[in-house]
């Protein structure tokens, strides 16, 4: 069955540096690939979506890109700050499913001053 | 504003007991969903729902049941609980549109001992 990779469990980086994440998915249909975002306490929230049709999605200065070849995405981020801090899951629209959510196990960023 | 609520937000449970969650949306989206979230493995569907009256099998459904007797309202059910299914419970709510935007609620954190 379809599935998603996503094998950094934890990111550390100071304010200013570069973030980058990458998940790599298996499907045999057309994917449509998204980026949550969870902060402490709360549930996932839609943080970009990425179709084959733009190949990047760009959202409060994440970029999403994605690249078919590799079956890879990936998310980035030029300038973090301290407020980026969050679990972020890469995710896959199962369309066989109700188009409920194939979610990579997350990557914790913590982000220090 | 629309939104996705579940309660309780905490519950602990005995081993054998039964266990109901509850979820409620005024988002007035079709399809309902509920996953667990746990360290390692992200968040992972155990079934969800096209509208009131149909339930649907998701990829961990052994021990756990769900209904939907409305639009509005999801419920997940653990007849027998087992301290295996101590988790954070996420129920979401969303439509059929290309993106498949999921609105989460802020979770229930069930022990079961």
């Amino acid at each position: 069955g379809d599935s998603v990779t996503q094998k950094q469990g934890q990111v550390t980086l100071s304010e200013d540096d570069f973030l980058f994440i990458n998940c790599t998915y298996s499907t045999t249909t057309y994917p449509t690939l998204l980026w949550y975002v969870q902060y402490p306490g709360q549930g996932p929230q839609l943080l970009l979506k990425v179709t084959t049709a733009n190949n990047k999605g760009i959202s409060r200065g994440f970029e999403a890109t994605y690249d078919k070849g590799t079956t890879s995405f990936h998310l980035q981020k030029a300038s973090v700050q301290e407020s980026d801090s969050a679990v972020y899951f890469c995710a896959l629209v199962d369309v066989q499913g109700g188009r409920a959510l194939i979610f990579g196990t997350g990557t914790t960023v913590s982000v220090s001053p | 504003e629309a939104a996705v609520t579940q309660s309780p937000r905490n519950k602990v449970a005995v081993t054998g007991g039964k266990v109901t969650l509850s979820c409620n949306q005024t988002n007035n989206h079709n399809n309902m969903y509920w996953y667990r979230q746990d360290t390692g493995h992200g968040l992972r569907l155990i079934h969800y729902s096209y509208g009131a009256g149909s339930t649907e099998k998701g990829d961990i459904p052994d021990g756990y049941k769900a209904s939907r007797p409305s639009q509005e309202n999801f419920s997940l059910i653990l007849e027998l609980a087992t301290p295996s299914q101590t988790s954070v419970y996420f129920c979401a709510s969303g439509d059929w549109g290309v993106y498949a935007e999921q609105f989460f609620g802020p979770g229930t954190r069930l022990t079961v001992l």
